[in-house]
């Protein structure tokens, strides 16, 4: 069993919809991030976040809005995705603190836009 | 800029026998951590291996093994008696920031094990 939890699984959603991709880690760790992947495209990463505080945004669309209330939570906030946006949305998490720890990943969220 | 580079799209095996997966990657930092994952088809990618620019043992762990060479920045993974079960999409990556954190992902090698 993953410790970085993913909900839901699978979402289809329009594009004048407004919806939310959920993480949750059980490892303790202190970084989070959220990364994006497209068919036939290498992982993008979209945030991180250290300490609950956003470190890195990589010039991802507004239309994307995250949300660390904790350092065990991570929310995507969704609204007014575009047909490109439909991807696999994977969550991950790490020790954070300069080490190059590994990231733990979630089984992601595989996101339609009709 | 870093760049990681998997040439090999996709491979195809027949049990048992060894393959390798190439991975070569571009940084100009001389302290860089260089990463392979597995991504089965439940989605998750699995961490396999970490290792530092300063440590160029190759390593083993039961039918893997990693061959890190920084002459031809090259970081390759070699399963051997590859098995069904190893079907997968094989990430490689490299971080050098100083947070250790903006990973920059290969572009993966799917790996289909027939039996």
């Amino acid at each position: 069993e993953t410790g970085v939890t993913q909900t839901p699984r699978h979402l289809v959603m329009g594009m004048t919809n407004k919806k939310s991709l959920k993480c949750e880690q059980h490892l303790g760790h202190n970084a989070m991030y959220w990364y994006k992947q497209s068919a036939k495209k290498p992982l993008e990463l979209m945030f991180v976040y250290n300490f609950k505080e956003q470190t890195e945004n990589n010039s991802v669309p507004s239309r994307f809005s995250p949300e660390c209330p904790n350092s065990s939570h991570l929310f995507l906030h969704l609204h007014t995705l575009q047909p490109e946006d439909s991807a696999l949305y994977l969550c991950a998490s790490s020790q954070g603190g300069g080490e190059h720890q590994p990231q733990h990943f979630g089984d992601g969220t595989r996101l339609s836009i009709l | 800029a870093q760049k990681v580079t998997q040439a090999q799209t996709e491979i195809s095996v027949v049990e048992k026998e060894d393959v390798t997966l190439d991975c070569v990657y571009e940084t100009r930092d001389t302290t860089y951590y260089l990463f392979w994952y597995k991504q089965p088809p439940s989605g998750e990618l699995v961490f396999l291996i970490r290792r530092n620019s300063f440590d160029e043992q190759n390593e083993i762990s039961g039918r893997y093994s990693w061959n890190f060479q920084k002459s031809t920045s090259s970081f390759n993974f070699t399963i051997t008696a590859s098995q069904v079960v190893d079907s997968a999409v094989y990430f490689c990556a490299l971080s050098e920031d100083n947070y250790g954190q903006n990973f920059v992902f290969g572009p993966g090698t799917r790996l289909s094990v027939l039996p």
